[in-house]
Parts: C-alpha cells; structure tokens; sequence
C-alpha cells in the first residue's frame, strides 16, 4: 500500500511569505502529525489531527496552523514566513494515534530567503 | 542529501560488528517507544517498537532494551551492514497522549 506522501518535495520562499505544505496519510489511518526538523533543534513537534480536529499542539507559535480534511489528507500552513522556518517539515501517520506504529513521509524540505 | 543533525553523537563500526545505540529518555509517564532510522534527504524509517509492559522485543537483526527503571532504551544490531549507516532516533509517547517526542539521534557509521 503507499505510504505517507508529502508535496512538494522542495520549496523556496522569500521572508514574509507564506507557505501551505500537505501531506496524505496512508490509506485508513486517521492520525496526522506534523514535525519540524532542524539540526539544531532536532524533531520538534508541531500539531496533530485526528478525524479533522486537531487534538494535540506544540509549542510554536500561531503563525503555525494546520487542518484536515474528512479524507483524512492534512496541510500546514506557516505565515510570515522568518529564516529560521527554514527546515525538514515531516508528516507521520497512524491509525489511531495510540500506541501504533507512526509512518514518516519523506519530507517537505522549505527554505526561506 | 542534507544533513540531519550537526554534531551529533556518532558511533562508528565495522561491518560484520555489532552496534549498540543508546537513548535516555525523558518521562517516566511514557508508555510506548520507537526507534527510528533517518538517511540523508528521507523521512524516519520505524525500525522497532516496545511498550512499557516490555523490557525486551526483538526483530529481524535488530533488539530493543528498556529499562524503565533508569529511563533507558538502547538498540542492538546485529552483524552491522554499510546500508545501516544512518542517524538513529528513539521516540517516546506519554501514556494518554498521542504524540511522540525524539531524542537527538546518533549517527551511525559502518566501514567496510
């Protein structure tokens, strides 16, 4: 079955911008989670949904938003965008959530100028 | 591909060695763990799992320890290949939430 997908792969962008990333979960899970990867601050986490609600949030700040839709597929949106978005944005999925197995997608590598 | 961490521990091996990676963690309300394997430019890779009720699981080539005791988790692998080079990372999930906090990782590097 596929996996977690991630588009797009790569993204340029200029300070002030905004960016809206997505991510489609693999087929029947419900659970979305969205990590920022830094090498100086590892896997940070950024929020999670489950079944269109978000459930859990990190310590980032509003500019950081995400949703889900009923299929499940989720989006981050970050606004004004700062250099220091510059990261590997990653989306896992699970079934429920709990205590399951949570599946990575590749990645949407940002960079902000 | 790009970097995953800088400064990072690193364990270096040969082929054919067995490695052993070890991750501290953090909460002792923590119920389920996962280790995962990053190559450069992909996402984390789940190797193995272990819930708390557990202190040891074995897969294919690879083991998981937790001792719940002193907040302790490693992973062994056996007869350490090239294709293993990568940075290692165990997750942790709090009992009752549903989110995984990482540890930093450690770089494995395996010469031939």
């Amino acid at each position: 079955k596929a996996g977690v997908t991630q588009t797009p792969r790569y993204l340029i962008k200029t300070r002030g911008q905004q960016v809206t990333l997505s991510c489609s979960p693999i087929s029947g899970h419900r659970s979305v989670s969205w990590y920022q990867q830094t090498p100086g601050q590892g896997l940070q986490f950024l929020f999670e949904y489950f079944s269109e609600t978000q459930r859990n949030k990190g310590n980032f700040p509003g500019r950081f938003s995400g949703r889900q839709f009923s299929n499940s597929r989720s989006e981050m949106n970050v606004s004004t965008l700062e250099l220091g978005d510059s990261a590997l944005y990653l989306c896992a999925s699970s079934l429920q959530g709990s205590n399951y197995g949570y599946t990575f997608g590749s990645g949407t590598r940002l960079t902000v100028v | 591909g790009e970097s995953v961490g800088l400064h990072l521990p690193t364990l270096s091996v040969q082929e054919g060695d067995n490695s052993i990676i070890n991750c501290a963690y953090s909460n002792s309300a923590s119920d389920y763990f996962i280790w995962y394997k990053q190559e450069s430019g992909k996402g984390p890779q789940f190797i193995i799992d272990i819930r708390s009720n557990m202190d040891k699981r074995q897969g294919q080539r690879v083991t998981v320890l937790l001792n719940k005791t002193v907040k302790h988790l490693s992973l062994q692998i056996a007869a350490t290949q090239p294709g293993d080079s990568a940075v290692y990372f165990c997750a942790e999930k709090p009992s009752g939430y549903s989110t995984l906090t990482f540890g930093k990782g450690t770089m494995l590097l395996v010469s031939p």
